[in-house]
């Protein structure tokens, strides 16, 4: 079984501490992606990337970073959380191609205060 | 930008009805995907339809696919309690070989046991 992990399911932080979101998968997947969720917004697609050291800008990248330095790995990088930045957020990985699903993780619910 | 849209957002049934989403889409598509989400979970995904495909099914699940008109549809039959989720429709653009998915905004299903 294809398995997205997490480093936290809840996370509480303070307005303006920089933020670490971790994201591990051990398919071997090329494609990692960061989303937020909002009620009444759907998801939104953050940043994504398409292999080692490699990203693209999603829709809404503002007020966020992320780093790919493993395969496997995936971080979203608050550099310095606001309280807009409250939210659920979701990581996903796909392997190369059009035509294949993506497989998500728990989620992180991030709450800033 | 969001390519997928689904309608209603939000249905409620009783056990054993019968469940139908719609999703919208705007650009030439490779292909469709529905996904699933329960209350404060990641995303799973249920079924993909290619864009030469009409009709699919898993299960309880059929999915069908007009092209001409940019539409999808999601039935559940013979629902279940369990069913009770939210269910996201998700595009890729045919054109610039692009590697992310658009989610819709989801449909949330209630079924009342």
């Amino acid at each position: 079984d294809v398995k997205v992990t997490q480093s936290s399911r809840y996370l509480v932080k303070r307005t303006g501490e920089k933020v670490f979101l971790e994201c591990v998968q051990d398919m071997d997947h090329e494609n990692m992606f960061w989303y937020r969720q909002d009620p009444g917004l759907g998801l939104r697609l953050i940043y994504f990337s398409y292999d080692v050291k490699m990203k693209e800008k999603g829709d809404i990248p503002e007020g966020y970073s992320v780093s790919r330095e493993k395969k496997e790995r995936f971080s979203l990088i608050l550099e310095s959380a606001s309280t807009n930045q409250t939210s659920m957020y979701l990581c996903a990985s796909r392997t190369g191609g059009p035509s294949y699903e993506q497989y998500f993780g728990p989620g992180t619910r991030l709450t800033v205060t | 930008s969001q390519q997928g849209e689904e309608d209603p957002q939000a249905l409620s049934i009783q056990e054993g009805e019968n469940a139908t989403m719609n999703c919208s889409y705007k650009t030439s598509i490779n292909n469709l995907q529905w996904y699933r989400q329960n209350s404060g979970r990641g995303l799973v995904h249920l079924i993909l339809i290619r864009s030469n495909e009409r009709e699919k099914h898993s299960g309880r699940l059929r999915v069908t696919l007009d092209t001409s008109k940019k539409s999808s549809s999601l039935l559940i039959t013979a629902s279940r309690a369990a069913d009770t989720a939210s269910y996201f429709c998700a595009t890729d653009a045919s054109e610039g070989g692009s590697e992310k998915l658009v989610f819709g905004k989801g449909t949330k299903l209630t079924v009342n046991p």
